[in-house]
């Protein structure tokens, strides 16, 4: 798992609280993602970035904020989540452009406890 | 609306049997496919993929199959093994852009 790398692996918050979930990519890749991952749904993609711009946001409510410094770092920011916003969250990333650029890499996941 | 969809959550098999995980797609626009391997605690892994212009690919032990006729996606595993334990996943690409479309996931499970 050293190609995507997520931290933590593990968050508990309160609905009030403001936290973020970090993921890099030592890939070398240029698009990354975030996904949801709950017990009774699929995998549901919430943001892409390509070359740093979001170029998707899956009616993703605004208390999820990503930010994308460089092609190697994703970051989520939380704020007054929800109980129902327990999830995996999974950070993946693929190379825009080349042949197998669908293929995507997908790190460890944070799991996420909203209280 | 249009989705991918998989046959069945569970699936149990014999060690050293073959596995069959199916997954059905409805867009005929869908150009790329993929197979995932989750296992507990990880994310999703790279399987084998396959694209549109194709009707069978080969990896080690795996084998996809694609139909396009009744849009119909299949995964073989052979000589399945306890490590093939897992949740799979098929995805497809059917918007423009880089973006994949999940399956609900079946369950693999080996017994010894």
């Amino acid at each position: 798992e050293t190609g995507v790398t997520q931290t933590p692996r593990h968050l508990v918050m309160g609905m009030t609280n403001k936290k973020s979930l970090k993921c890099e990519q030592h890939l070398g890749h240029n698009a990354m993602y975030w996904y949801k991952q709950s017990a009774k749904k699929p995998l549901e993609l919430m943001f892409v970035y390509n070359f740093k711009e979001q170029t998707e946001n899956n009616s993703v409510p605004s208390r999820f904020s990503p930010e994308c410094p460089n092609s190697s770092h994703l970051f989520l920011h939380l704020h007054t989540l929800q109980p129902e916003d327990s999830a995996l969250y999974l950070c993946a990333s693929s190379l825009a452009g080349a042949v197998s650029s669908y293929e995507q890499y997908f790190g460890p996941g944070t799991r996420l406890t909203v209280t | 609306g249009e989705s991918v969809g998989l046959h069945l959550p569970t699936l149990s098999v014999q060690e050293g049997d073959n596995s069959i995980i199916n997954c059905a797609y409805s867009n005929s626009a869908s150009d790329y496919f993929i197979w995932y391997k989750q296992e507990s605690g990880k994310g999703p892994q790279f399987i084998i993929d396959i694209r549109s212009n194709m009707d069978k690919r080969q990896g080690q032990r795996v084998t996809v199959l694609l139909n396009k006729t009744v849009k119909h996606l299949s995964l073989q595993i052979a000589a399945t093994q306890p490590g093939d334990s897992a949740v799979y996943f098929c995805a497809e690409n059917r918007a423009a852009g880089n973006k994949l479309t999940f399956g609900g996931g079946t369950r693999v499970l080996v017994k010894p």
